[in-house]
């Protein structure tokens, strides 16, 4: 257990939706970053933020954002859906020294 | 952020020492080697890091020769739970939430 939580733990969404997911970081961390991660390939960076600021971005189009809150939990948004944006969804915390990731949220776009 | 470059797969056995490599040829002065472990739908977990020569912890060794420019990991006596993608970062110090992973070795340990 890495004391990193993220919610749901899968998703179904349709294609044009929008998608919400959910990070708890690990107590003390004011750092959070988010990946996908596609079948087959390493975790892609999204982008991260450290104290409620956004503090670096992947290359990723503007329709994914974030938000990180006051206790450093993070949201990770998607508008607009697509086919290819099925995929795991990683968090990971971390505050100057190694990061730990969450489960991820599996995330299928029909 | 420097790249790297580790074989795709690797087969062993239980018992066996296994030893994965990983190139980076561009490293800089202030960055780490990370190595990280992930099992099929699990986010990724922190093995090893080191800066030169070698270190060692409960799970694994990671040696780093004086150019820095490749590092071994290094898994004693493997057992089938050991089974699982590994993969080399580079870091640059204090930046550990800015990550870039490659592909991975996916290591499948037989019986």
């Amino acid at each position: 257990e890495t004391g990193v939580t993220q919610s749901p733990t899968h998703l179904i969404k349709t294609r044009g939706q929008q998608v919400t997911l959910r990070c708890s970081s690990q107590s003390g961390h004011n750092t959070v970053s988010w990946y996908q991660q596609a079948l087959g390939q390493g975790p892609q960076f999204i982008f991260q933020y450290y104290r409620e600021e956004e503090n670096g971005r992947g290359n990723f189009p503007p329709r994914f954002s974030g938000l990180q809150f006051p206790n450093y939990s993070s949201e990770l948004n998607v508008n607009a859906l697509e086919l290819d944006d099925s995929a795991l969804y990683l968090c990971a915390s971390s505050s100057g020294g190694e990061a730990f990731f969450g489960q991820g949220t599996r995330l299928t776009v029909v | 952020l420097a790249k790297t470059t580790q074989p795709i797969s690797m087969d062993s056995y239980e018992g066996q020492e296994v030893n994965i490599t990983c190139s980076h040829n561009n490293i800089a002065t202030n960055d780490y080697i990370t190595w990280y472990q992930q099992f099929p739908s699990q986010g990724p977990r922190f093995i090893i890091q080191g800066y030169k020569t070698k270190v060692t912890n409960e799970v694994a060794s990671l040696f780093i020769p004086a150019d820095r420019k490749s590092s071994t990991l290094s898994l004693p006596r493997v057992s089938l739970s050991d089974t699982a993608v590994y993969y080399c970062l580079v870091v640059p110090s204090g930046n550990t939430g800015k990550l870039i992973f490659g592909q991975g070795t996916t290591l499948q340990v037989k019986p």
